[in-house]
């Protein structure tokens, strides 16, 4: 089952913009991480947020988290075509043996 | 350093047919994971290795899907018999323990026909 569920499903803005992107989530999380997936490519790791962090920068993305919400966003700024691509988020389960579970996936297209 | 390496990148194949996949992980890297990715979802594990011991395997389908890791190193995912809905993208990861990041190489894309 996918824990993840990301809104919107696909994304279209202009170079230059802000794109953000959100996931919900339904269990209790140990952590929770952001990749990016180019067409016929496979994933690559952007970014991670743990359960007692509120909102994490990495270069040009910003990530928070909201656990009483079960959710999160992934905040891109001054985007570019490049950032064309796929975007997953993947939650890390609490337990023993916790596995990382992929939401379906937000589409953004960059348009230069 | 070098990547997550997956041979080969695209199979097609006719159902019932068997098919095997192969993926070396990034040196040292303890654990590794076999993920399917049916077109428009994410990733789903399949099995999880730490060293040549297997993790996790609840999703696996074991009357038709088998995996192994020998010597805690490469490892092969082998279908026998495919099926129709096995048409997917194979993405073999791996990570130095068993924290993250996954490090993802770029698939093989099975089409069953």
């Amino acid at each position: 089952s996918q824990q993840g569920e990301e809104d919107p499903q696909a994304l279209s803005i202009q170079e230059g913009e802000n794109a953000t992107m959100n996931c919900s989530y339904k269990t209790s999380i140990n952590n929770l991480q952001w990749y990016r997936q180019n067409s016929g490519r496979g994933l690559v790791h952007l970014i991670l947020i743990r359960s007692n962090e509120r909102e994490k920068h990495s270069g040009r993305l910003r990530v928070t988290l909201d656990t009483s919400k079960k959710s999160s966003s992934l905040l891109i700024t001054a985007s570019r075509a490049a950032d064309t691509a796929s975007y997953f988020c993947a939650t890390e389960r609490t337990g023993a043996n916790s596995k990382l579970t992929f939401g379906k996936g937000i589409t953004l297209s960059v348009r230069p | 350093e070098a990547g997550v390496a997956q041979s080969p990148r695209y199979k097609i194949i006719e159902k019932r047919q068997s098919v095997a996949f192969w993926c070396n992980p990034i040196s040292g890297h303890a654990t590794l994971y076999w993920y399917q990715q049916i077109l428009g979802q994410g990733p789903k594990l399949l099995i999880q290795f730490q060293n040549n011991g297997v993790v996790d395997d609840s999703q696996l389908p074991k009357d038709r899907f088998s995996a192994e890791r020998l010597k805690g190193v490469d490892s092969t995912l082998k279908i026998q018999p495919a099926k129709l809905e096995d048409s997917a993208v194979y993405l073999c990861a791996s990570s130095l323990t068993r924290a993250p990041p996954l490090h993802f190489g770029n698939g093989t894309r099975l089409t069953v026909t």
